[in-house]
């Protein structure tokens, strides 16, 4: 169990909506990353946080915006939804910053754009 | 930028044997982690061994094991003693500074 909660589980939008996707981090970790996930593919690089700034960010439009609180926990917002957003949208944190052999993943939201 | 190769879409092995999953990664960095995931169909990541690129000795952990060959980047997943529960798609990943990149993965399935 690694402590990451993701919410929601399963979503369904339609095309043109928005939505925000949600990540608690596990107790401690002050560094989040968010990856997509389509289907038959691996995980590909949004962007990652480090105590609520932007630091990196992966081959993303800028429609796809996220948020650091201070207690660590973090958003992943899409805007103007587009059908090949649908994917698996995996968050994972680590204990600090450039601690890549510490990341710990939640189970995923699974996004459908219809 | 990175670059990680998985080259077999799907593997099937018997229980009680061994399996060797391939990987290839390019790229310029000298100090990086490699890592071996499994995703059961639960969806969640999880770590099943990982690689310090500074080090030579090739990571173990139980029936988990790793050929580690840095100057041909390459770092295969040896599976000994298959057990049914090792059934899942396998990424390979390139770590640095918290950020990792992903292989396509490798599906394999256990059979009695």
């Amino acid at each position: 169990e690694t402590g990451v909660t993701q919410s929601p589980t399963h979503l369904i939008k339609t095309r043109g909506q928005q939505v925000t996707l949600r990540c608690s981090s596990q107790s401690g970790h002050n560094t989040v990353s968010w990856y997509q996930q389509a289907l038959g593919q691996g995980p590909q690089f949004i962007f990652q946080y480090y105590r609520e700034e932007e630091n990196g960010r992966g081959n993303f439009p800028p429609r796809f915006s996220g948020l650091q609180f201070p207690n660590y926990s973090s958003e992943l917002n899409v805007n103007a939804l587009e059908l090949d957003d649908s994917a698996l949208y995996l968050c994972a944190s680590s204990l600090s910053l450039g601690d890549a052999a510490e990341a710990f993943f939640g189970q995923g939201t699974r996004l459908t754009v219809v | 930028a990175q670059t990680v190769t998985q080259s077999q879409p799907e593997m099937s092995v018997q229980e009680a044997e061994t399996v060797t999953l391939s990987c290839t990664y390019d790229t310029s960095e000298s100090n990086y982690y490699l890592f071996w995931y499994k995703q059961p169909p639960s969806r969640q990541m999880i770590l099943v061994i990982r690689q310090e690129a500074y080090k030579q000795q090739n990571a173990t952990e139980n029936r988990f094991s790793v050929n580690f060959q840095k100057a041909a980047k390459s770092f295969s997943l040896k599976i000994s003693d298959s057990q049914l529960g090792d059934t899942a798609m396998y990424f390979c990943a390139f770590g640095t500074a918290s950020k990792l990149t992903f292989g396509t993965g490798t599906r394999l399935q256990v059979t009695l």
